[in-house]
């Protein structure tokens, strides 16, 4: 019954590599977010998109960009890892307002270490 | 800035009490409001939504009460138990637009035996 699924949930990483996150949907929802969850900060938006192609920095963007070629998935990508990205990153996927929705569902989240 | 402030940022509750969180937010525009579960290890899950036309939704053992005049709104966990220590995140959002949610920063629930 899982319906959001990241592709790792552990990663260790060297400083400088390139860092792929995947997220796949199988609920045909339009909308797609990734967050960073880190005590005391909560759940940070890094980057969000609404459709294919499309996509939208949130709060946090720098050090990230994302890439969305097909509808059910989301990559997340680290250019150039460093320690301080070491987190909890968070996907997830809803409907657009109007159209049936319910919130976001989330995936359960990879933790990255960058060493 | 901060729109959505959620405390405390951490309760400790016997087993049977009841927990209270509380959250504030500035945007009145907002019209949806949901409290999110997240157990250790997993990412969050919707637990229970409200909108602004109601001051109380009720779910079993959750409760939300919203104050739109205060602009508040609280989750209350009635008779809790140790499973239901978990991180709680209150968020908003407004449906009119694309409807991104809004989080609260969590509040880290302990319920002892």
């Amino acid at each position: 019954d899982v319906k959001v699924t990241q592709s790792s949930r552990y990663l260790v990483k060297r400083t400088g590599e390139k860092v792929f996150l995947e997220c796949v949907q199988d609920m045909d929802h339009e909308n797609m977010f990734w967050y960073r969850q880190d005590p005391g900060l909560g759940l940070r938006l890094i980057y969000f998109s609404y459709d294919v192609k499309m996509k939208e920095k949130g709060d946090i963007p720098e050090g990230y960009s994302v890439s969305r070629e097909k509808k059910e998935r989301f990559s997340l990508i680290l250019e150039s890892a460093s320690t301080n990205q070491t987190s909890m990153y968070l996907c997830a996927s809803s409907s657009p307002p109007g159209t049936g929705y319910n919130g976001y569902t989330f995936g359960s989240g990879t933790r990255l270490t960058v060493v | 800035q901060q729109q959505v402030k959620q405390s405390p940022q951490s309760l400790i509750v016997q087993k049977g009490g009841i927990s209270i969180i509380n959250c504030a937010y500035e945007n009145t525009a907002f019209d949806y409001f949901p409290w999110y579960q997240q157990f250790p290890g997993k990412g969050p899950a919707l637990l229970i939504a409200i909108r602004p036309d109601v001051s109380e939704k009720k779910e079993g053992r959750f409760t939300i009460s919203f104050n739109k005049s205060a602009k508040q709104f609280s989750l209350h966990i009635m008779d809790s138990q140790p499973g239901d220590s978990a991180t709680y995140f209150c968020a908003a959002s407004e449906g009119g637009s694309q409807g991104n949610l809004i989080f609260g920063k969590g509040t880290k629930l302990s319920v002892k035996p």
